[in-house]
């Protein structure tokens, strides 16, 4: 089982261009999420998706936009990267919450980004 | 504002040992508390989680121990080994969840 799978893996910018991120799940889960992490900070998370057609701002989504393509596929673009987003990033995908349960998070194995 | 405070940033603990981790939140709200477990180059896996009705949870020689009216919840892991070397996030959700900060745990021989 592949999970939640991201590209690049590693990713070098320079200031001022764009990227973006994929990501896809194979899980069949209806929630998406996109985090930073970065040193003394733990997760923070940029952007959720709770379901196929609807994205939500987190706690640290300047700078960034994200795509819900379909249920499978969530991305992240950087328009114009700043060396403030040199950070690693993780797509995760969750289905839904249980009662008695919770909401158990998969993450994907995060995207390296640098930009110079 | 940090709504999940995690305590220590890093822990050095002897293979055998107790490992700590503490984690305190403000949101009463909050209705699902799980820890997940990262290991380097890799993404976090949950580890163990627990429900506010409940004061502690064990699976194996990872204990969650919650209190409720403190709004303080802590990990201990038991005869810490070297493979527990890891970093541990505490977090805490209603719909979504809001991290902690981050624990570096080293286990020596």
């Amino acid at each position: 089982n592949a999970g939640v799978t991201q590209t690049p893996k590693f990713q070098v910018l320079k200031t001022g261009q764009s990227m973006t991120l994929q990501c896809a799940q194979d899980m069949n889960h209806n929630s998406m999420y996109w985090y930073r992490q970065d040193p003394g900070m733990g997760l923070r998370l940029i952007y959720y998706s709770a379901s196929e057609g609807t994205t939500d701002k987190g706690e640290v989504p300047n700078g960034y936009n994200v795509s819900r393509l379909n249920k499978r596929e969530f991305s992240l673009r950087l328009e114009s990267a700043a060396p403030s987003q040199t950070s690693v990033y993780f797509c995760a995908s969750s289905g839904v919450f249980e009662t008695g349960v919770g909401n158990t998070i998969y993450f994907g194995e995060g995207s390296w980004l640098t930009v110079v | 504002q940090q709504q999940v405070k995690q305590s220590p940033q890093s822990l050095i603990v002897q293979k055998g040992g107790i490992s700590i981790i503490n984690c305190a939140y403000e949101n009463t709200a909050f209705d699902y508390f799980p820890w997940y477990q990262q290991f380097p180059g890799k993404g976090p896996a949950l580890l163990i989680a627990i429900r506010p009705d409940v004061s502690e949870k064990k699976e194996g020689r990872f204990t969650i121990s919650f209190n409720k009216s403190a709004k303080q919840f802590s990990l201990h892991i038991m005869d810490s080994q070297p493979g527990d070397s890891a970093t541990y996030f505490c977090a805490a959700s209603t719909d979504k969840l809001i991290f902690g900060t981050g624990t570096r745990l080293q286990v020596f021989p």
